[in-house]
């Protein structure tokens, strides 16, 4: 069974610093990674995914994610976060084939301060 | 952008009672899902549905949940007697296959 791990409830960043948002993953085969964020009130956007190919991937509004398959990880950064930034991120796997449910990581809550 | 629509975006019901959640995927989309969320916490997989069936569920989705998909747009969630503990958000979702989900705003649901 596939699972996802966000290891901190909570990051808080100064505006203008880079953040990073922990995420590692459990999953037979290879795996299908995302991104997303969710606004107060709104549901879950997405914001980038890794299937294959090119081990750093970019995606909306200047962030990026880093896939490690040694490490089974794959944080989401951005070099300068800013204070529109703050909300729930959510890292989400699925496993072969690519139509499976997503399974959610717990969120991280990204507080970016001015 | 094609959107995933869903109504109402709040419904307050009495325990026991049966509510209906509607969606509107998006419409080239043959991949369905609804997933729920508690207080802002973990988001949960209820079900997937495929060519007018299911094809996955999580053990939440026991007996008293059902989807329906009755007419060429609509994607709904049936809760047959509610409880307390399904005040929640519940989230319609809809992809191409492997592309990402698209999500809908959400319904809350508040069991008294």
């Amino acid at each position: 069974a596939q699972s996802v791990a966000q290891p901190e409830d909570q990051v808080n960043v100064a505006e203008g610093n880079p953040l990073t948002v922990k995420c590692t993953y459990s999953v037979s085969g290879n795996p299908y990674l995302f991104w997303y964020v969710q606004y107060p009130n709104r549901g879950l956007q997405f914001l980038l995914k890794y299937i294959t190919g090119d081990n750093l991937v970019k995606g909306s509004y200047g962030f990026e994610a880093e896939f490690n398959k040694s490490q089974t990880s794959f944080h989401l950064k951005k070099p300068s976060a800013l204070v529109s930034d703050s909300a729930l991120y959510f890292c989400a796997v699925r496993g072969n084939p690519g139509n499976t449910p997503l399974v959610f990581g717990k969120g991280t809550r990204l507080s970016v301060i001015a | 952008e094609p959107e995933v629509t869903q109504t109402p975006s709040h419904q307050v019901t009495q325990m026991g009672q049966e509510v209906i959640l509607r969606c509107v995927p998006i419409s080239n989309h043959l991949y369905f899902y609804w997933y729920r969320q508690i207080l802002g916490q973990k988001v949960e997989f209820l079900v997937s549905f495929y060519n007018n069936e299911i094809s996955e569920k999580s053990e939440i989705f026991d007996d008293q949940f059902s989807v329906e998909r009755p007419d060429g747009s609509n994607f709904t969630l049936k809760i047959r007697s509610t409880k307390l503990e399904d005040s929640a958000m519940y989230f319609c979702a809809s992809s191409a296959g492997s592309s990402p989900l698209h999500f809908g705003n959400g319904t809350r649901l508040t069991v008294t």
